[in-house]
Formats: structure tokens, sequence, C-alpha cells
């Protein structure tokens, strides 16, 4: 069975600038969630994809935005970067069978510097 | 709103001893899950023990176990005979139908050896 995946590990940008990060969910799952981890603090829910479609979001403002593809991989967006979105980007996935019995297995991360 | 804390920012254990990490939380919803996450330096965060409100039976996993009081909204994990490996940040979090996992600010947990 394969585990979360995330790429890239690490990524340098400067303020202004566009990132892309990516997450492949573990097989069988079909809902990935994304969290900001800041340093020092717990993750805060970005959003979340099932079966593509987007399916409740956190306080976080359009910049931020995702994707879910046919095979449930994911990618997160952010526009216009800024130095307070440093942080461990985290993605989760789960399988849907109800709501209340989703555990989130999460991936290695992406670690964004804004310079 | 969902909200849940960690009272306790750092905690020392000798090896092999026992540790107990505190969290309570508050919710509005009536069907709701909690869970603890281990998170080492190497980041990746990983699933504990996880404990479905509806169940009074306090969830065990290996050497982890939790204390749940629901009417105290209290969600406590026990770490027995701790190992070196132990060490790293334990987070608990509580999810419900909204899908999203509220995380508190995490506990960091030494071994001594």
């Amino acid at each position: 069975e394969t585990g979360v995946t995330q790429s890239p590990t690490h990524l340098i940008k400067t303020r202004g600038q566009q990132v892309t990060l990516r997450c492949s969910s573990q097989s069988g799952h079909n809902t990935v969630s994304w969290y900001q981890q800041a340093l020092g603090q717990g993750p805060q829910f970005i959003f979340q994809y099932y079966r593509e479609e987007e399916n409740g979001r956190g306080n976080f403002p359009p910049r931020f935005s995702g994707l879910q593809f046919p095979n449930y991989s994911s990618e997160l967006n952010v526009n216009a970067l800024e130095l307070d979105d440093s942080a461990l980007y985290l993605c989760a996935s789960s399988e849907r069978t109800s709501p209340t019995q989703e555990t989130q297995y999460f991936g290695p991360g992406t670690r964004l510097l804004v310079l | 709103a969902q909200t849940v804390t960690q009272s306790q920012p750092e905690m020392s254990v000798q090896e092999a001893e026992t540790v107990t990490l505190s969290c309570t939380y508050d919710t509005s919803e009536s069907d709701y899950y909690l869970f603890w996450y281990k998170q080492p330096p190497s980041r990746q965060m990983i699933l504990v023990i996880r404990q479905e409100a509806y169940k009074q039976q306090n969830a065990t996993e290996n050497r982890f176990s939790v204390n749940f009081q629901k009417a105290a909204k209290s969600f406590s994990l026990k770490i027995s005979d701790s190992q070196l490996g132990d060490a790293a940040m334990y987070f608990c979090a509580s999810g419900g139908a909204t899908n999203k996992l509220i995380f508190g600010t995490g506990t960091l947990l030494a071994v001594q050896p």
C-alpha cells in the first residue's frame, strides 16, 4: 500500500510569485485535505476536495486554490505569495465512507519559504 | 466553532515510565471524533490513536491509550513504557461532519534515557 506523497519537499519563492504544491493520495482514498502549519503551531485547515469538488474551506483568502484530479491526486496553488505564507503545507487523504468515519493520513509535507 | 486546547507546551518522561498528555476540546457537533497525532522531526504527521465520541470505551493502541471524558470535554493520551522513539510533538485534533480537523498547538515530548 502506497502512502500519501507530496512534492516538492522544499521550495523557496519570492514575494508576489505563484506556487503549486502536489499531493498523491493513499491508494483507495478519494478525499484530499490541505493544511498549513506555521512554525511552532498546529496545522490549520485550508480546504478539502472530494471527487474533484471543493468540499469545505477554512479561513484562507481566494488566492489559495486547489484542484483534485480523476485519480484523486491534488494540487494546492497559492498566488501573490506573501511572507506569511512561509510554512509547512500538509496534505492528508482519507476514504469517504461516512462523514464521521474518516481518518486522515498525512503526507510528509512541503516546506515553503517566501523571501 | 470547534476549539482544541493543549495546555502543556512541553513534557518530559524517563524511558520506560508513563506520561499523560492533556487535551480539552469544545465542539457544537453532536457526532464527532478525536485524534492524537505524532509529529517527529521528520515532519510527517503520524496517527497515534482515534476515538469516536459515541463510544464510551476508551481507545487503546498497544502502549497508547486515551482517557475520554465526554462531559468534561477532555481527551488525554497516556503513553506507557515510554521509548526514545516516542519523542516528538504530539497534537490533539477533533473532527466532525465538516470533515476538517481542528488541531491544538501541540505538546513537545522529550524522553530521557
